[in-house]
């Protein structure tokens, strides 16, 4: 049974600081991950994929994977109060598995402003 | 229209009613899943086909029954379902089973 665990928060963020969130998965053979942002009421919108250890940019968002450590994270640069949201991890798979992605409970972000 | 479309958007049901609900995507994915989102828990996959074939079923209770007519259309019919079966329930598509999902709105479902 895999498994994706997040620190539930809320985590607090100042305006214009920089949002930290992690994840740990237990599937060692776990291929690919991704971030997620949810809104109060509305589904969760894709913001991070990454499948190689390392880090991987985009915008304000960076992603580091340690696969050794069985660790994701997702850094968000200048934190603007629409980044308050739930941020989901998601961990996919079996190399050739059709077994869909597992979620974390999800991390509740505040920025303040 | 684009994107992953579900409808109906609310729905309210009695514990012997039958609904159904639909699922539509526009990426041209072969992938499609059902997903429950329970307050206070994370979201749990219920179903998964692969093109058009079920790969998946996360020991869901036979009220929940999906029905997969081809790769762009999915839906999940429902029958004497009780009221813990109230929840968010999403549809996603993707590439493949490996790669980033997208998800449609949601269906809020209230069994009364």
């Amino acid at each position: 049974q895999k498994e994706v665990e997040q620190n539930s928060g809320p985590l607090s963020v100042p305006e214009g600081a920089i949002a930290s969130l992690n994840c740990t998965y237990s599937d060692r053979v776990s291929q690919s991950f991704f971030w997620y942002r949810q809104y109060s009421g509305k589904s969760p919108e894709l913001i991070m994929s990454i499948y190689s250890n390392g880090d991987k940019e985009d915008g304000r968002f960076t992603a580091q994977l340690n696969k050794a450590s069985q660790y994701v994270s997702l850094l968000i640069r200048d934190s603007q109060p629409s980044d308050s949201a739930t941020y989901l991890c998601a961990v996919n798979g079996k190399k050739g598995g059709a077994d869909g992605l597992t979620f974390g409970k999800g991390t509740h972000l505040i920025i303040q402003p | 229209e684009t994107g992953v479309t579900q409808t109906p958007r609310h729905l309210v049901m009695g514990m012997t009613n039958k609904k159904s609900l639909k699922c539509e995507q526009h990426l041209g994915h072969n992938a499609m899943y059902w997903y429950k989102q329970s307050a206070k828990k994370p979201l749990e996959l219920m179903f998964v086909y692969n093109f058009k074939e079920q790969t998946e079923n996360n020991s869901v209770p036979s009220r929940f029954s999906p029905e997969c007519p081809n790769s762009s259309h999915l839906f999940l019919h429902l029958h004497t379902l009780q009221p813990e079966d109230s929840a968010l329930y999403l549809c996603a598509s993707s590439q493949d089973p490996n790669t980033e999902a997208f998800f449609g709105q949601g269906t809020r479902l209230t069994v009364v």
